[in-house]
Parts: C-alpha cells; structure tokens; sequence
C-alpha cells in the first residue's frame, strides 16, 4: 500500500503547455505540501495546504497553481510551462501543521523541451 | 531567516568505515527539530534520523548517530560500518517550531560508498 502517490511519475512536454500533477495521501493526514528540486538537488517547499487550506505560498510563479479538492488530494497544475520548469516535483504529506514528520512521494520528474 | 549549509557536496567511504557528513545551520529560535534524509537514486526521501534541540543527547538510529553541538549551530551525520546501500544523497533539514513550520533543506551531499 502507498502511503503518498504521486502521477505520473515521468511527465516530458514541451514549452508553452499545462500540465498537472496529482498527489493522494491515505495516510489519513491533515497537510500535504508541495517541493521542487532543481537540477542541482536542492530541495525547496512551494506550498502547504492544511485541510484544504493553503498556509504555505512561496514565492512561486503564479503559473503555478495548487488545488486541494479534499485533504487526501493535492494537486499541481502548471500553466505556460517553461525550460526552467524541469525539475523533479516532490509530494508529502503530514499529519498534522505542527507534525515533524513528513511523508514523501516518489516524486514526478518534470522535462520541458 | 533560518539557513542550512552543507559545505561537502561529495563524499566517499570504504565499506564497513565509518564516515561523518557535516552540516551547519543558522537561526535564532532556541527550539526547533533537524533532519537528515536519505534520497537514494530512486528519489524516495527517507528520514533517517531527528534531533530535538531541546534535547541535549545525540540521536541514534541503529549505525546513524548525530552530533548536536546547538551552541555551535552545528549537526553531523555519523554513519557507522558503512554498507553499499547507504549510497545516496544526504539532506540536511531544519524545521522551525512555530510560525509555517516549514522545512529547510540544506543542499545535500551526495556519499558514495566503495566496495
């Protein structure tokens, strides 16, 4: 059983698209988050939602555009991908806001030619 | 703002050595957690290990121990008798104990393990 799943996990597309990707927890757990890592492996939070709620927005492009449609979902969609959009994207989930333990997914690897 | 700095991006070590990945930090909460996640070439993060700063006593999780110096702003990673599956990338993180609660990472080093 997968406790956070991310799809797809590959995702190639060109410039000037949108794409999505989907997150599901069922761990039962009250916050999920979104991560990117770059080509150079660093690790960086986008956002956070609580029960559905954002409470984490870095200062991301607005292209980019988290949807929660219940606390076991968090999904990311991406408009007008750019090159510098390639970079893995990273899922996790945690019981809580005030939980130390983060779940992560497998992560999607996201090429923009 | 809080920060953390892995200044080795590589390190190697002869299976069943010993090897100390060293990782700084910097903030001005006196409590907070640290991290250090394991992210092998499948790219699943793995916890390995946490340390409370309230804690004065090293973390220990079978042959991976920490050196908490919070003094020092300073949290290394002891991997003991070094086996060919800890070969991975090794994040440092920093999470705060109040406001987002978010995590900082540091930006990883990448241990190679030789046989």
């Amino acid at each position: 059983d997968t406790a956070v799943s991310q799809t797809p996990k590959y995702l190639v597309t060109q410039m000037g698209n949108d794409k999505s990707i989907k997150c599901e927890q069922n761990l039962g757990h009250d916050t999920m988050y979104w991560y990117k890592q770059d080509s150079k492996k660093f690790l960086k939070i986008m956002f956070s939602y609580n029960n559905k709620e954002l409470i984490i927005n870095e200062t991301v492009p607005n292209r980019f555009s988290p949807k929660s449609p219940d606390k076991a979902h968090l999904n990311l969609h991406i408009n007008s991908l750019e090159l510098g959009d390639s970079a893995v994207y990273f899922c996790a989930s945690s019981l809580s806001r005030l939980s130390y333990e983060q779940y992560f997914g497998p992560g999607t690897r996201l090429t923009v030619t | 703002a809080q920060t953390v700095t892995q200044s080795q991006p590589e390190m190697s070590v002869q299976e069943a050595e010993t090897v100390t990945l060293s990782c700084t930090y910097d903030t001005s909460e006196s409590d907070y957690y640290l991290f250090w996640y394991k992210q092998p070439p499948s790219r699943q993060m793995i916890l390995v290990i946490r340390q409370e700063a309230y804690k004065q006593q090293n973390a220990t999780e079978n042959r991976f121990s920490v050196n908490f110096q919070k003094a020092a702003k300073s949290f290394s990673l002891k991997i003991s008798d070094s086996q060919l599956g800890d070969a991975a990338m090794y994040f440092c993180a920093y999470r705060s104990t109040s406001g987002t609660y978010k995590y900082i990472f540091g930006t990883g080093t990448r241990l190679k393990v030789l046989a």
